[in-house]
């Protein structure tokens, strides 16, 4: 199946900083998505984004399926963006998703 | 945005016990639901593919005969723990992908399962 590695694995971040999180994965891929888990659990959708660039206000995607590596901007960080991010490639039939290890962030005010 | 709700919550059981958790699609119809199970500060691990009408299929490691699926309906997955021990304790999250939707999935809010 797909290797999938995050990094940082954990980050602390002071409230207003920018910050980049980074998924590599091993094999081609025609799915990936990010997700935000807050700390009920709940899993938040944050981009669908196989390949290509997209923006949603202070967060933004950016896949190069190329080179098989996805990464995640926060801008100008909020205490609520605190939380697990995951990445989620798939290339098997049928939807499904490989998650990687996480990033851990925690915005300090 | 498409919205996919998990029953129970949480629950606590007794050892030996079954347990059955329900995940609902409530705003589209879903021939493919996937159930994960989630540890304290681990990652999400795919359990199974839950398939409307068909049989479950189980990730390599997933016991079938201890965690039964059944997906009667386009809108309803049910896991059900058999014999639940305290290493079964576990977040369980289930998620579903509306049709048309790029593969895009959603997912429940989870169940968190204490077996003592």
């Amino acid at each position: 199946g797909i290797q999938v590695e995050q990094s940082p694995p954990d980050l602390i971040l002071q409230e207003g900083a920018n910050s980049t999180l980074r998924c590599n994965f091993s094999d081609s891929v025609n799915n990936l998505q990010w997700f935000h888990q807050n700390p009920w659990g709940q899993l938040i959708n944050l981009f669908y984004i196989p390949s290509g660039t997209k923006q949603n206000g202070r967060l933004s995607a950016t896949t190069v399926a190329t080179e098989r590596y996805s990464l995640l901007y926060i801008s100008s960080s909020q205490t609520t963006d605190s939380g697990v991010y995951f990445c989620a490639p798939g290339r098997a039939a049928g939807n499904k998703l490989t998650f990687g290890g996480g990033t851990r962030v925690l915005v300090k005010p | 945005g498409a919205v996919v709700s998990q029953h129970p919550s949480r629950v606590i059981c007794k050892s030996g016990t079954s347990v059955k958790i329900e995940c609902r699609s409530l705003d589209f119809q879903a021939t493919t639901m996937f159930w994960y199970r989630q540890f304290p500060k681990q990652s999400l691990m795919l359990m199974a593919t839950s398939n409307e009408g068909s049989k479950a299929t189980y990730e390599q490691g997933v016991e079938k005969d201890k965690f039964l699926i059944n997906h009667a309906s386009l809108t309803l997955s049910t896991l059900t723990v058999t014999s639940a021990h305290p290493e079964d304790s576990s977040f369980y999250i289930c998620s579903a992908a509306p049709p048309g939707a790029r593969e895009t999935q959603y997912f429940g809010p989870g169940t968190r399962l204490l077996v003592l």
